[in-house]
């Protein structure tokens, strides 16, 4: 079993509508739980980060985090077409390295 | 320039020989992290340091890699007689620590090696 499970798509919805990309991973002492945005071609790029139980939202972004389902996940609102991309979920535990899933790769059709 | 710079961008070597990549971390970051990647795949943890010290090494790392960091600033990756599975973009990444450690990494652009 990975440490880092990701959906591994490829997720495709139509402009305007909400994008849902879980996560799951296996290390319960895990403290620090990120998002990353990677175009193609490109290096991973920070989107989200959340660090207790609950939501939290950006613009059009929000995190979900539940600890004790060990489960993280990103809703993107009003999805464009800049948002096609993949996005790699991350997890942190308090040593200080990340480690990354496999990614789910997100289509956004006009 | 106030990102992660990695040179050289792109490397491509044959079997056997011997390839080495740099990475200059944003200057107030005192942890630098390397990771391997490949297509369809996230980033694999490699090695990571803080400062000049190397605190966690993969264990699933080859004793081909080796990393340094010997000054606590820019840092090199070395990989010894390459083999094509070595084939991937290499991606190094640093972060603050302390207070002001919110745990986010900031990549460099990666540097991509083919090995033929």
């Amino acid at each position: 079993q990975k440490e880092v499970e990701q959906n591994s798509g490829p997720l495709s919805v139509p402009e305007g509508a909400i994008a849902s990309l879980n996560c799951t991973y296996s290390d319960r002492v895990s403290q620090s739980f990120f998002w990353y945005r990677q175009y193609s071609g490109k290096s991973p790029e920070l989107i989200m980060s959340i660090y207790s139980n609950g939501d939290k939202e950006d613009g059009r972004f929000t995190a979900q985090l539940n600890k004790a389902s060990q489960y993280v996940s990103l809703l993107i609102r009003d999805s464009q077409p800049s948002d096609s991309a993949t996005y790699l979920c991350a997890v942190r535990t308090n040593a200080g390295k990340s480690t990354f899933g496999d990614g789910t790769t997100l289509t956004v059709k006009p | 320039d106030t990102g992660v710079s990695q040179d050289p961008r792109h490397k491509i070597t044959k079997r056997g020989q011997n390839v080495t990549f740099r990475c200059d971390p944003i200057s107030e970051h005192n942890r630098l992290y390397w990771y391997r990647q490949t297509l369809g795949q996230g980033p694999e943890f490699l090695t990571y340091f803080q400062n000049e010290a190397q605190l966690e090494k993969s264990r699933l790392l080859s004793d081909r890699f080796s990393a340094e960091r010997p000054k606590g600033s820019f840092s090199t990756l070395e990989i010894q007689r390459t083999e094509q599975g070595d084939s991937a973009m290499y991606l190094c990444a640093s972060s603050l620590t302390g207070t002001r450690n919110t745990g986010e990494l900031f990549f460099g652009e990666g540097s991509r090696l083919t090995v033929l």
